[in-house]
């Protein structure tokens, strides 16, 4: 079993509609959860960022957390094109680990309009 | 957010050349720096951890006399591939840690080698 599980996808939506992205894990250690938004041919870019279990939000962007279950989850309100990338989890453990994530393998995102 | 600039964006380059990718940090320090490698439709996969000042850290089953890496200045990481062969066409990625906990990536490098 991997240490993070992301399903690849492609995950296909209109224009508007509520996005769910999921990834769950299995390292209790991981304390820092991280979602992170690729473009074709270009390097992550830091969406969202959390180190406790709950919500999150930021403009059209939540995360949630839930360490019980190990399960983190990003929200994509009103959904918009330009929204289409690959979505990257990742998570690290407090320490030095701390700055080395421990990433998904990502979700493509297609939202047509 | 902080910006780390990694340059060139893609490079191509016959079989048995060498190419370097660089990796800055434009507005903040790195005493550490860390290069990815990223095959199509994967993960990230951490290849070393650069140190300023001192060598480099490979992670398990990376060459490091293939993939040299140099930390020569706070702001400054290189990675070069030596010898370069046609599998070793991929996205390279640098990243830095920034504030404690996060870590800020590079725009990523495209290698062809033909």
């Amino acid at each position: 079993q991997k240490e993070v599980e992301q399903d690849p996808g492609p995950l296909s939506v209109p224009e508007g509609a509520i996005v769910s992205l999921n990834c769950t894990y299995s390292n209790s250690a991981f304390q820092y959860f991280m979602w992170y938004r690729q473009y074709s041919r270009k390097g992550p870019e830091l969406l969202m960022y959390t180190y406790s279990s709950g919500n999150k939000e930021d403009g059209r962007f939540t995360a949630q957390v839930d360490k019980s279950s190990k399960y983190i989850s990003l929200f994509i309100r009103d959904s918009q094109p330009s929204d289409s990338a690959t979505y990257l989890c990742a998570m690290s453990a407090p320490g030095r680990g701390s700055y080395i994530p421990t990433f998904g393998r990502g979700t493509s995102l297609i939202v047509h309009p | 957010g902080a910006v780390v600039s990694q340059h060139p964006s893609r490079v191509i380059c016959k079989s048995g050349t060498s190419v370097k990718i660089e990796c800055r940090s434009l507005d903040f320090q790195a005493t550490t720096m860390f290069w990815y490698r990223q095959f199509p439709k994967k993960s990230l996969m951490l290849m070393a951890t650069s140190n300023e000042g001192s060598k480099a850290t490979y992670e398990q089953g990376v060459e490091k006399d293939k993939f040299l890496i140099n930390h020569a200045s706070l702001t400054l990481s290189t990675l070069t591939v030596t010898s370069a062969h046609p599998e070793d066409s991929s996205f390279y990625i640098c990243s830095a840690p920034f504030g404690g906990t996060e870590a800020f990536f590079g725009q990523g490098t495209r290698l062809t080698v033909v």
